[in-house]
């Protein structure tokens, strides 16, 4: 039983590439999101997904886009990369009713 | 706003101390939870609460649903406690709030 699990671990981008961050759980989770962790600042909700076909926007979304591909799988893609997505990036997934969250590993973004 | 605000931001403890770490928040919940963040590592999710007192090996938290306020306590702390420390709730709909983490280093 893996979770969730988040790919890459790690990604070094220039300014203005783009890239899409994986992100698949096996719990049959309804609600997946995406956050990103800076130091000294609470974990910030960039997307969220409440059910398969639903998308909805968090606290930062700019810069960001999300697919809610399927139960499964939620992804979150850089269109233009900038230095300040520079970060570490956290899927998670929890059952209606929040009573299970569960995180991924982490994907350590740097954008040069 | 919703707000979650944990105290204190870092804390050090020789080993074998009792420590205790603070969560309020501004409304109503429906969960509280309480996560464990090693450096480097991932986040895991140490107790769900949403009434009451829960008890893990050496590990108590507890809500007090009246006075927006949650507590999370090690007895005979570790080194291998060390780890930062999340509150997050969540309020009505499917989003959570995070607070900013307590740091916690257990001195042997």
């Amino acid at each position: 039983n893996a979770g969730v699990t988040q790919t890459p671990k790690f990604q070094v981008l220039k300014t203005g590439q783009s890239m899409t961050l994986q992100c698949a759980q096996d719990m049959n989770h309804n609600s997946m999101y995406w956050y990103r962790q800076d130091p000294g600042m609470g974990l910030r909700l960039i997307y969220y997904s409440a059910s398969e076909g639903t998308t909805d926007k968090g606290e930062v979304p700019n810069g960001y886009n999300v697919s809610r591909l399927n139960k499964r799988e939620f992804s979150l893609r850089l269109e233009s990369a900038a230095p300040s997505q520079t970060s570490v990036y956290f899927c998670a997934s929890s059952v209606t009713g929040a009573n299970v969250l569960t995180f991924g590993a982490g994907s350590r973004l740097t954008v040069l | 706003k919703n707000e979650v605000e944990q105290s204190p931001q870092n804390l050090t403890a020789q080993e074998g101390e009792f420590i205790t770490i603070n969560c309020s928040y501004s409304v109503g919940i429906s969960a509280l939870h309480w996560l464990q963040q090693h450096p480097g590592g991932g986040i895991v999710s140490l107790f769900m609460l949403s009434s009451g007192k829960k008890k893990h090996g050496r590990l108590i938290a507890t809500i007090n649903i009246q006075e927006k306020h949650s507590s999370l306590h090690i007895t005979a702390s570790h080194p291998r406690d060390s780890a930062v420390y999340i509150c997050a709730v969540m309020y009505t709909g499917n989003q959570f709030y995070f607070g900013t983490g307590t740091s916690l280093t257990v001195i042997p």
